[in-house]
């Protein structure tokens, strides 16, 4: 099925580990992002890729890298994981075109730090 | 830059009761404007975008928004609640032609619907 697609969709982490949160979209959008998901808080962008090859921070970076490697994929990696990273966290990937203009998300990912 | 503002972070209605939730924007260029529901331990649905077209949006579910530039604003309203309807409600604004078209969320409102 088309669409984002997030993996893993549950992790565990102590603090210090590290992990890597993968994101794939296949519909051929130039466009896409990591958001958090925190209680109160909305969703708030961490980093974005406007196209392949190019890479922004968004409102949270902190504690985060990302890479863009290939148009299709986008992932997220946590060097150092803290309890303060524990959230939602959800890739979206975007089209323009038209006069039209639409998101996709992927259905997040569910990591705790302890 | 763009940001949005949801007033209120919890509203609750009766059944059958007109639901409004309010949504400011502020932009710098002309926004895309969005409505997404979020349920319970699941992910995000989109309700209703507005895209400079006609300034009334009609979305799924009986919902409407609509955009009101001297105002700034876009909220959501539907006539009649459902006890379905309760979740989190968020607003985003967007620009695409400015800085990769990052997608901006207000904090979310909660909607409680009381039978």
């Amino acid at each position: 099925n088309a669409g984002v697609t997030q993996t893993p969709k549950f992790q565990v982490l102590k603090t210090g580990q590290s992990m890597t949160l993968q994101c794939a979209q296949d519909m051929n959008h130039n466009s896409m992002y990591w958001y958090r998901q925190d209680p109160g808080m909305g969703l708030r962008l961490i980093y974005y890729s406007a196209s392949e090859g190019t890479t922004d921070k968004g409102e949270v970076p902190n504690g985060y890298n990302v890479s863009r490697l290939n148009k299709r994929e986008f992932s997220l990696r946590l060097e150092s994981a803290a309890p303060s990273q524990t959230s939602v966290y959800f890739c979206a990937s975007n089209y323009y075109g038209q006069g039209s203009v639409g998101y996709t998300f992927g259905s997040g990912t569910r990591l705790t730090v302890v | 830059a763009q940001s949005v503002t949801q007033l209120g972070s919890h509203v609750s209605v009766s059944e059958g009761a007109l639901v409004l939730l309010r949504c400011n924007y502020s932009s710098s260029v002309p926004p895309y404007l969005f409505w997404y529901v979020q349920y319970p331990n699941q992910g995000l649905q989109l309700l209703l975008k507005y895209t400079s077209a006609a300034t009334l949006v009609k979305g799924i579910n009986g919902f409407e928004a609509e955009f009101k530039k001297s105002e700034t604003s876009f909220h959501l309203t539907k006539p009649s609640a459902h006890m379905s309807d309760a979740a989190e409600y968020f607003c985003a604004v967007s620009a695409y032609y400015n800085q990769g078209g990052k997608l901006i969320f207000g904090q979310g409102t909660e909607l409680s619907v009381k039978p």
